[in-house]
């Protein structure tokens, strides 16, 4: 149990499909991450939310919509996904989003582009 | 964005080997954390390094943190097969204000065999 939950932890859609990702922290923490990991690439940073506003967009694709209706749930809203879009999408929460403060990760989504 | 480079990518050793992957950068970091992740898990913290020329201990890992806040090294001593795993740095950058961002480096994909 890490404090952090992802659902669903696979995900297979076509690239018309609708979805979301969903995350919840119950650590009581005030700010939420999506990062993508992809093979042989570092983990992307895509979106900071930090008491449920956004601080942090890196460039993200529209097809891509993050929501975070309160501290404690954020989630990814995907639709019309490319191929190269399919990765592991973790979801990871912070108290606050200062420079030592450890981010606690769920354990992702699997995501496939069909 | 600041880079870190990770190496080296792959190491395979026998169980009771001694190891030291290393986190370099051009550029200052506010502080570094180290991360291992296992197969179908998220990344789960193992130390922060905030102090140039800190060193950190934890059971058989020491961590240390380069005198110009740049690079990072982390020595394993007598590895054991439980050590298995992709061991990721990240470095604290600020984003604006008071919030930090952390970037990753690649990853070092450790396997140790019995």
């Amino acid at each position: 149990e890490t404090g952090v939950t992802q659902t669903p932890r696979h995900l297979v859609m076509g690239m018309t499909n609708k979805k979301s990702l969903k995350c919840e922290q119950h650590l009581g923490h005030n700010a939420m991450y999506w990062y993508k990991q992809s093979a042989k690439k570092p983990l992307e940073l895509m979106f900071v939310y930090n008491f449920k506003e956004q601080t942090e967009n890196n460039s993200v694709p529209s097809r891509f919509s993050p929501e975070c209706p309160n501290s404690s749930h954020l989630f990814l809203h995907l639709h019309t996904l490319q191929p190269e879009d399919s990765a592991l999408y973790l979801c990871a929460s912070s108290q606050g989003s200062y420079s030592n403060q450890p981010q606690h990760f769920g354990d992702g989504t699997r995501l496939s582009i069909l | 964005t600041q880079l870190l480079e990770q190496s080296p990518q792959f190491l395979s050793i026998q169980e009771g080997e001694n190891l030291t992957v290393y986190c370099n950068s051009s550029s200052v970091f506010s502080s570094l954390q180290w991360y291992r992740q296992e197969p179908g898990e998220g990344p789960v913290l193992l130390v922060t390094v905030v102090t140039g020329g800190e060193v950190k201990k934890l059971k058989r890992l020491t961590f240390q943190f380069g005198d110009a806040r740049k690079d990072s090294s982390l020595h394993i001593t007598a590895a054991q097969p439980g050590d298995t795993g992709l061991y990721l740095c990240a470095g604290a950058e600020n984003s604006g204000g008071s919030n930090y961002k952390l970037t990753f480096g690649k990853g070092t994909l450790l396997t140790v065999n019995p």
